[in-house]
């Protein structure tokens, strides 16, 4: 499964647009990138997914370029509650059977 | 309707207790996840089931042994606990290979 590599924190300010970006150069053909979220003291909660270029959803946009080594999360306008860590992951999804979460972006929403 | 429940949320016991902390969804999924989250937020699978049948087992000391009776279920039980398995268990389940919903956790203190 491939290894994914991020910030391991970031700030911003309220209304700010934040963009997290994940490496993950092994990827293979077959594999999707996902993104979680997690709130202090809660289960992470899916956010957004890809495969190759742009996916927008009502919460996030997801930008994969096109040799797929790398893909960026973008929050617009984040506000107080988008505090949370941010876990990119990369799995078949035909194996979702063992999806590896990495160590996450802390991600600090200032007012 | 809560998607993927777990009880207890908070177990404190003593060291060489057995314990266990169940799991029910009622998403109708396939496949059930257990994942330890230790104090530095690294979320680690342990186990996955598909239809009531072991597929993933990680390096799990065989203190830790998982219990489908049905689909909709899956429970985690622990012997002789020991003082490195405190941490943060979560539940989670899947029913096709894009999102995996997670529980709220079981907050494990083990003194």
């Amino acid at each position: 499964l491939a290894k994914t590599t991020q910030p391991i924190s970031m700030d911003s300010y309220e209304g700010q647009e934040v963009n997290i970006t994940c490496s993950h150069n092994n990827i293979a053909t077959n594999d999707y990138i996902t993104w979680y979220q997690q709130f202090p003291s809660q289960g992470p909660r899916f956010i957004i997914q890809g495969y190759k270029t742009k996916v927008t959803n009502e919460v996030a946009s997801l930008f994969i370029p096109a040799d797929r080594k790398s893909s960026t999360l973008s929050l617009p306008r984040v506000s107080l509650s988008d505090t949370a860590v941010y876990y990119c992951l990369v799995g078949d999804m035909d194996s979702s059977y063992k999806l590896i979460f990495g160590s996450g972006t802390r991600l600090l929403v200032r007012p | 309707d809560t998607a993927v429940s777990q009880t207890p949320k908070y177990l404190v016991t003593q060291m060489g207790n057995d314990k266990s902390i169940k799991c029910e969804q009622n998403l109708g999924h396939d496949t059930m996840y257990w994942y330890k989250q230790d104090s530095k937020k690294f979320l680690k699978i342990m186990f996955s089931y598909n239809n009531k049948e072991l597929i993933i087992n990680e390096t799990v000391p065989n203190r830790f042994s998982p219990k489908s009776p049905d689909k909709a279920h899956l429970n985690l039980h622990i012997n002789s606990l020991e003082l490195g398995d405190s941490a943060v268990y979560f539940c989670a389940s899947t029913g096709g290979g894009d999102e995996q919903f997670f529980g709220p956790g079981t907050r494990l203190t083990v003194l």
